[in-house]
């Protein structure tokens, strides 16, 4: 399969925060999609990029297509407590999907 | 709305032994996958299905065996359960659509444990 990096691995948030994640390829995607992951629940999609450039919102989050086709990154504005999860990035050729390892986000103590 | 769904959700096996795991979708989705998440892994595809009676392998397949007679049930079968094959498995799929706007329904996931 398609390797994805995806940075950071894990990151603590505080109420209130803004935060950022993104995911890089080796190889040209004409899809982006980002999911979140809740503890013991299969991802859910959150945004979904179809153009090289887009930037596309979704409440507090906003991600955008980079214009290599070879990357994309997550903000999340204004950070919640139910905002911890897993977040994975995925490439979609076709219709199969190649997935970031993910970050995880927790609340800082 | 059932959605997608999978049974059971949690599963205890010996090694050798054979388990199918199930999945279900109300959609009439054509495509149906089935992946393993492991700890920095992310998700990796293990079979697909375009189709009923259509399968075919994705990035790790070996020790796997899928089928596929109706469009909604998509099982996955360990013949011999060996510990590499513990992990969480999730079921997905999607409408055959003509455009790149469908994405793939993610199943709540079976956690499989092999001792």
């Amino acid at each position: 399969g398609q390797q994805l990096n995806q940075s950071p691995q894990s990151m603590f948030i505080q109420e209130g925060e803004d935060v950022s994640m993104n995911c890089t390829s080796s190889s040209i995607f004409n899809t982006w999609l980002w999911y979140k992951q809740d503890p013991g629940e299969g991802p859910v999609l959150l945004i979904a990029l179809y153009k090289a450039g887009e930037l596309t919102s979704n409440g507090r989050l906003t991600a955008q297509f980079g214009i290599t086709r070879k990357d994309s990154f997550l903000n999340i504005s204004a950070s919640i407590p139910s905002d911890v999860g897993i977040y994975f990035c995925a490439g979609q050729d076709d219709y199969k999907l190649s997935f970031g390892a993910g970050t995880t986000v927790t609340v800082r103590a | 709305d059932a959605g997608i769904t999978q049974s059971p959700r949690y599963k205890i096996t010996e090694t050798g032994r054979q388990v199918t795991l199930m999945c279900h979708q109300t959609w009439s989705h054509s495509y149906m996958f089935w992946y393993r998440q492991d700890l920095g892994h992310g998700l990796r595809l293990i079979y697909y299905s375009a189709a009923a009676d259509i399968t075919d392998k994705g990035e790790v397949p070996d020790g796997y065996v899928v089928s596929r007679s109706k469009t909604e049930n998509f099982p996955l079968t360990l013949e011999s359960a060996t510990r590499s094959q513990t992990s969480v498995y999730f079921c997905a799929s999607r409408y055959r659509g003509g455009t790149s706007t469908d994405t793939q329904y993610f199943g709540p996931g079976t956690r499989l444990t092999v001792l």
